[in-house]
């Protein structure tokens, strides 16, 4: 079975234009979570995403917005890009249990905002 | 709120043994995770401990002590490939929450 797949793998922006990232989870996991990832620490908990609803909010600006499709892959959102979100954007699936604690990651997409 | 707080780097030699801590201060949470990360790559499961106690899985064990706010992943048997960042991760008791230390770097040399 294919892991947890993002797109693009990189992206290079300016500073006010917007950006969408893109995840597919492993097949059958509902709930998916985007991380944020500066370099040299850990990652921060922006969204999660169970049956297309939103069950979790970390502490990030409106600019960050999020949505799951009918098939649980999802899109990150981010407007007005700065120079801070340059980072690496994790996406990160788990099984529809409650007693789940393991989350399978994909890749990231590394963005730059110049 | 959540705050996990790990060294920041750690050295050891091939074949010893080396202990990652990790101390925290939560509002509550359902147990303590283990990630390890190469260089470039996705942070992938280490172990989960849920209760307090040690859990061994192959060379590497997790110990929590919630009396304490602390809990540690022992590696034992150290190989060139264990080089990576290790970090500590908490579910928060509103459980659609994943809060993750800074992480330690580990780097092991022959």
């Amino acid at each position: 079975d294919a892991g947890v797949t993002q797109s693009p793998t990189h992206l290079i922006k300016t500073r006010g234009q917007h950006v969408t990232l893109r995840c597919s989870p492993i097949s059958g996991h509902k709930s998916v979570s985007w991380y944020q990832q500066v370099l040299g620490q850990g990652p921060q908990f922006i969204f999660q995403y169970y049956e297309k609803e939103e069950r979790g909010r970390g502490n990030f600006p409106d600019r960050f917005s999020a949505r799951q499709f009918p098939n649980y892959s999802s899109e990150l959102n981010v407007n007005a890009l700065l120079l801070g979100d340059s980072a690496l954007y994790l996406c990160a699936s788990r099984p529809d249990r409650v007693d789940y604690n393991e989350q399978f990651f994909g890749p990231g997409t590394r963005l730059t905002v110049l | 709120g959540q705050s996990l707080e790990q060294p920041s780097e750690v050295t050891a030699v091939e074949g010893a043994i080396v202990q990652i801590n990790c101390t925290y201060q939560t509002s509550g949470f359902y147990g303590l995770s283990w990630y390890q990360q190469h260089d470039g790559g996705a942070p992938t499961f280490l172990s989960y401990n849920a209760l307090d106690g040690l859990e061994e899985t192959g060379r590497f064990s997790s110990f929590l002590s919630r009396s304490d706010s602390y809990g540690y992943l022992l590696l034992q048997e150290l190989q060139m490939k264990d080089s990576a960042s290790y970090f500590c991760a908490v579910r928060d008791y509103d459980f659609n929450k994943f809060y993750f230390g800074s992480g330690t770097k580990l780097n092991v040399k022959p």
